[in-house]
């Protein structure tokens, strides 16, 4: 595609309920990037892969969010147990190589009740 | 620990004013500055980037102003229009942390007719 897609667009679940969210990134981009954006703590950097290489995990909040990134392409997002804090907007953005061209997708604005 | 610090906050502006946002950095080893530019509903866009060897960039109404000893980063919106109204973000990377993204905490320009 021509930019970076992400679905859902918005999801609403249930507190204690596992989700997945979905980035399609730039075609040919090695690098992607999943971030965080919420009301109190702004726009925050998660998970980060390049390539084959193992993924930047740094910024992962806790032990309930995890990612993957299937054939060098997809990444898919994983909140297990969400709690009312996951509420955000959730970023993923990719990049042919180093921080020109990094381009974001939409977001997938989630919502915990 | 914020490291990139962004102000003010809010900032409303009449139609041919300038706008000026400044962002201050705390990590030397940061080796790119870009601004993003982000719509409700929007993720951010690259509106104008600069690296530490360059004191000043333009592009059209929008320049960069650099100050590596101070540490500190501005942008300028000249001739601001109504178009304009939205939030800018401040960040900074370095390649060798795989340039991820470090955020201020955002400006919300209005322009006014």
């Amino acid at each position: 595609g021509a930019g970076v897609s992400q679905s859902p667009s918005n999801k609403v679940t249930e507190k204690g309920k596992d989700v997945e969210l979905r980035c399609d990134p730039i075609s040919g981009h090695t690098a992607l990037y999943w971030y965080r954006q919420s009301l109190g703590q702004g726009l925050e950097f998660l998970i980060y892969f390049q390539g084959n290489s193992a993924p930047d995990k740094s910024g992962l909040p806790s032990d309930r969010f995890s990612a993957e990134r299937t054939g060098g392409s997809v990444s898919t997002l994983t909140i297990q147990r969400t709690q009312q804090e996951d509420s955000a907007v959730y970023l993923c953005a990719s990049s042919l190589s180093g921080p020109v061209g990094y381009t974001f997708g939409s977001g997938t604005r989630l919502t915990v009740v | 620990q914020q490291q990139v610090k962004q102000s003010p906050q809010s900032l409303i502006v009449q139609k041919g004013g300038i706008s000026i946002i400044n962002c201050a950095y705390e990590n030397t080893a940061f080796d790119y500055f870009p601004w993003y530019q982000q719509f409700p509903g929007k993720g951010p866009a690259l509106l104008i980037a600069i690296r530490p060897d360059v004191s000043e960039k333009k592009e059209g109404r929008f320049t960069i102003s650099f100050n590596k000893s101070a540490k500190q980063f501005s942008l300028h919106i000249m001739d601001s229009q109504p178009g304009d109204s939205a939030t800018y973000f401040c960040a900074a990377s370095t390649k060798a942390a795989g340039n991820k993204l470090t955020f201020g905490g955002g400006t919300r320009v209005l322009v006014k007719p």
